[in-house]
């Protein structure tokens, strides 16, 4: 049982580039999160799914947007990165309204 | 304001102490969180709670849902205690987080 897991671990960007990060989970939880971590400042959602097939924005989407073709898979992509996108990005996973959120192990994305 | 707020931002103590970390919120709530956060990187949850207290080896937590505060007490703290300490708030299906307190304990 990995739990959730995020790929990748460390990625540099340049401005304007694109990509995807992935996040998985084998616990066969519905609920799924995007989070970003900045100094100084709590965890912010990014976007968040309620189930395959559904997506819904959190506090901060802007430059941001999700999938959730698979039950254990959400995708978070970038289509045209930004130096304010640098940051911590977690993946979270829940199995029903009101448990615990398993938290994935981060990705640090730089961008230049 | 931020509707969740943590106090200290940091503390620094000595291997052995009692240490208190609190939580004040100012929303409704249905569940409060409290995660550890290791110098690593990696988020684990220690407690969710809607009222009362709960204990799980040396960490107590407890809320007061009438005043929105929650503490987090560490009993004979360890340097391996060391973390950033998060509080977070569930108000509908979305949690609210706050800035953590960053703990060292030193030997």
């Amino acid at each position: 049982n990995a739990g959730v897991t995020q790929t990748p671990k460390f990625r540099v960007l340049k401005t304007g580039q694109s990509m995807t990060l992935l996040c998985a989970q084998d616990m066969n939880h519905e609920y799924m999160y995007w989070y970003r971590q900045d100094p100084g400042m709590g965890l912010r959602l990014i976007h968040y799914s309620v189930g395959e097939g559904t997506t819904a924005k959190g506090e901060v989407p802007d430059g941001y947007n999700v999938s959730r073709l698979k039950k254990q898979n959400f995708l978070l992509g970038l289509e045209s990165a930004a130096p304010s996108q640098t940051s911590v990005y977690f993946c979270a996973s829940r199995r029903l309204a009101g448990e615990t959120q398993y938290f994935g192990p981060g990705t640090r994305l730089l961008v230049l | 304001k931020n509707e969740v707020e943590q106090s200290p931002q940091n503390l620094t103590a000595q291997e052995g102490e009692f240490i208190t970390i609190n939580c004040s919120y100012s929303v409704g709530i249905s569940a409060l969180h409290w995660l550890q956060q290791h110098p690593g990187g990696g988020i684990v949850s220690l407690f969710m709670l809607s009222s009362g207290k709960k204990k799980h080896g040396r960490l107590i937590a407890t809320i007061n849902i009438q005043e929105k505060h929650s503490s987090l007490h560490i009993t004979a703290s360890h340097p391996r205690d060391s973390a950033v300490y998060i509080c977070a708030v569930r108000g509908t299906d979305k949690l609210i987080f706050g800035t953590g307190t960053r703990l060292q304990v030193f030997p």
